[in-house]
């Protein structure tokens, strides 16, 4: 069974002090990992989809890259609007290309 | 705005109660997923439809649970008699490629 762990839950950041999130993953065959932010109260929105192992992929202070196991998503330099939820999900080579998706790890970056 | 609309937003309801939520997609998406996330969690796969057809529905949608898509457009997604434990947040998603478009959600709050 598909099965996505992320860590840590929770993070707390200064301003400027860079850190990477972890995306633990098992899959029967990984069609495509994704990476959500999402803020409270609204819907995931789409940051990278990565498809295989040695893949990285960059958007602003954002940097996401991927193993056969597990997937990083490097945040530097962070400021404290990059504070909200982000959300890993695998997707498998089933017809119906549903999402499994990690707990999240909310992170907070204080000015 | 990621073009895929939610209503209600919002949802009180008391238990025994059945509601329903719609869900409008990008229109040349033909893929639509219904996801709902609790607090604290990542979103759980519900069901999928390709058009009009619902190809896939997660154990986890119950016999109150029931989800159409005429002619594949609109979705709507009614659960009926309404339980404490259905309190969450569900999303629907559309799909351009492998990448799933979220909607805001319709958060359900059942007292």
């Amino acid at each position: 069974e598909d099965q996505v762990t992320q860590s840590p839950e929770a993070l707390r950041l200064q301003e400027g002090e860079s850190s990477s999130l972890n995306c633990s993953y098992t899959v029967s065959g990984l069609r495509g990992l994704f990476w959500y932010r999402q803020d409270p109260g609204k819907g995931p929105e789409f940051l990278f989809t990565l498809y295989s192992a040695g893949e990285e992929k960059e958007k602003e202070r954002l940097k996401a890259t991927l193993t056969k196991k597990e997937s990083f998503l490097h945040i530097t330099a962070p400021k404290p609007e990059d504070s909200a939820t982000y959300l890993c999900a695998v997707q498998d080579y089933s017809n119906t290309g549903k999402l499994i998706f990690g707990q999240g790890t909310t992170l907070q970056v204080k000015p | 705005d990621t073009g895929v609309s939610q209503n209600p937003r919002h949802k009180i309801t008391k238990r025994g109660q059945n509601v329903t939520f719609r869900c409008d997609p990008i229109s040349e998406h033909n893929r639509l997923y219904w996801y709902r996330q609790t607090l604290g969690q990542g979103p759980e796969f519900l069901t999928y439809f390709q058009n009009e057809a619902q190809l896939e529905k997660s154990r986890l949608l119950s016999d109150r649970f029931s989800a159409e898509r005429p002619k594949g457009s609109f979705s709507t997604l009614e659960i009926q008699r309404t339980e404490q434990g259905d309190s969450a947040m569900y999303l629907c998603a559309t799909r351009q490629s492998y990448e799933q478009y979220f909607g805001p959600g319709t958060r359900l709050t059942v007292t």
